[in-house]
């Protein structure tokens, strides 16, 4: 099976500049999280869909950071305007179900990322 | 204090070691807890994960969770330049999606 597909996987900007990051998840996945990975830290969670709602939202700041999942497949991630605190890896992942896959665990698949710089 | 802790390292060792690599936490609520593997530039991959408390094996690989003491493991046997990566624990509720990351520790195994 395709894995998650991300693009692209490197965007270099200007403080107060706009940046967009796409996410294509796998076929069938339900749920889609966008998470960032500042380096030498471990991901965190900005939103989660389930289909084309949001699930949770609460770590996304939202003066700045917009996403949305069109059809309940693709999504976009925007931020408006960049701040230097932004260069992370911006990472994508999709699961199977909102709850749990057929064994239990919440298992998630990512993208390879896609890595801002803010200069 | 983080919700999960974790040594980044770097941690070193020689091809055939094992190595331990472990993480703490502090919210009881956890149920399931996983490992991922990080190559560099690359995105997570999930390792292993463990409901609840206990341990288990797959191959080279085994994961113990110590609920009492809120305290996870995760152990490579025979460990290889191919397991150089970066290794983070993350853990999440039962009804709740959001995991939470350790920070993750990076391991280089020398040939």
């Amino acid at each position: 099976e395709a894995g998650v597909a991300q693009s692209p996987r490197y965007k270099i900007i200007e403080k107060r500049q706009s940046v967009a990051f796409w996410c294509n998840p796998i076929s069938g996945h339900a749920t889609l999280y966008w998470y960032q990975q500042i380096l030498g830290q471990g991901p965190k969670l900005l939103i989660q869909f389930q289909n084309n709602g949001v699930v949770d939202d609460s770590q996304l700041p939202k003066d700045r950071f917009s996403a949305e999942r069109l059809k309940g497949v693709d999504s976009t991630l925007k931020i408006q305007p960049a701040k230097l605190e932004d260069s992370a890896v911006y990472l994508c992942a999709s699961s199977l179900d909102r709850d749990r896959d057929s064994s239990g665990a919440n298992v998630l698949t990512f993208g390879a990322g896609s890595r801002l710089t803010v200069l | 204090q983080k919700e999960v802790e974790q040594d980044p390292g770097p941690l070193s060792v020689p091809e055939g070691a094992i190595v331990s690599l472990n993480c703490t936490y502090s919210n009881s609520a956890f149920q399931y807890f996983m490992w991922y593997r990080q190559y560099s530039r690359k995105g997570p991959e999930l390792l292993m994960y463990t409901y609840s408390s206990g341990n288990k094996e797959d191959g080279r690989f085994t994961a113990q969770v110590d609920k009492s003491s809120k305290y996870i493991s995760l152990f490579i046997r025979d460990s290889q330049p191919s397991d150089s990566a970066t290794y983070l624990c993350a853990m999440s509720r039962w009804n709740n999606n959001d995991m939470r990351f350790g920070a993750g520790t990076r391991l280089t195994v020398k040939p």
